[in-house]
């Protein structure tokens, strides 16, 4: 089975800053990977796919976003923070193009002032 | 466009008391995936279960069920005898099985289950 890792587990920064979060995948090779966002008390709101190194689409518009470096590693960024960057941020990852079951990180919760 | 509504935003019941979180789903697919996941204080999504539209049979795991009736769009949860440990917020969600895999989820429901 896969295991998906992300840190940091929690950030605060303030607004303007520069934001990195990463992503790994254990266990499996070649798989597709999404960030979502939580918005606290909500549903998840995919932002971004990836279907393998270097091939990132985006779902929602904003000042986001997503690089593939490498088979299993998807990063998150942003150049400068919004307060309404604010939220919890899940990695997911799923095998296969017809079958595949997301399976998620453990998040990070990131608080912008 | 495709659309899952959990329309119970929480529902607390006391504990041994069986429970049945509420999904129904749109989708103009005749093929797709719908999944359930349990998020625990922690925030981690875990998930509990994937069925095929083909497949309407419905499903036990221990104290976990899952009645698919495709007739009415529902993909229903019940927990039996409910425990402590199951208070956590659920999401339903569906994907299409075809091009994009990307899930779509409802707003979820937050179950208390009550000493």
């Amino acid at each position: 089975s896969q295991t998906i890792h992300q840190w940091p587990a929690t950030l605060v920064q303030p607004v303007g800053s520069p934001l990195s979060l990463e992503c790994t995948v254990e266990g499996t090779s070649n798989p597709n990977l999404y960030w979502y966002r939580q918005a606290a008390g909500r549903g998840l709101q995919l932002l971004f796919y990836s279907v393998g190194i270097g091939q990132i689409s985006s779902e929602v518009p904003q000042n986001l976003s997503a690089s593939r470096p490498q088979d299993r590693q998807f990063i998150l960024s942003s150049k400068k923070l919004l307060l309404s960057d604010s939220g919890f941020y899940l990695c997911a990852g799923g095998i296969g193009l017809s079958t595949d079951t997301q399976y998620f990180g453990p998040g990070t919760r990131l608080t912008v002032l | 466009a495709q659309k899952v509504t959990q329309a119970q935003t929480e529902i607390s019941v006391v504990e041994k008391e069986d429970v049945t979180l509420d999904c129904v789903y749109e989708t103009r697919d005749t093929t797709y995936y719908l999944f359930w996941y349990k998020q625990p204080p922690s925030g981690e999504l875990v998930f509990l279960i994937r069925r095929n539209s083909f497949d309407e049979q419905n499903e036990i795991s221990g104290r976990y069920s899952w009645n698919f009736q495709k007739s009415t769009s529902s993909f229903n949860f019940t927990i039996t005898a409910s425990q402590v440990v199951d208070s956590a917020v659920y999401f339903c969600a569906l994907r299409s099985n075809f091009g994009n895999e990307k899930l779509t989820f409802g707003t979820g429901t937050r179950l208390t289950i009550i000493p």
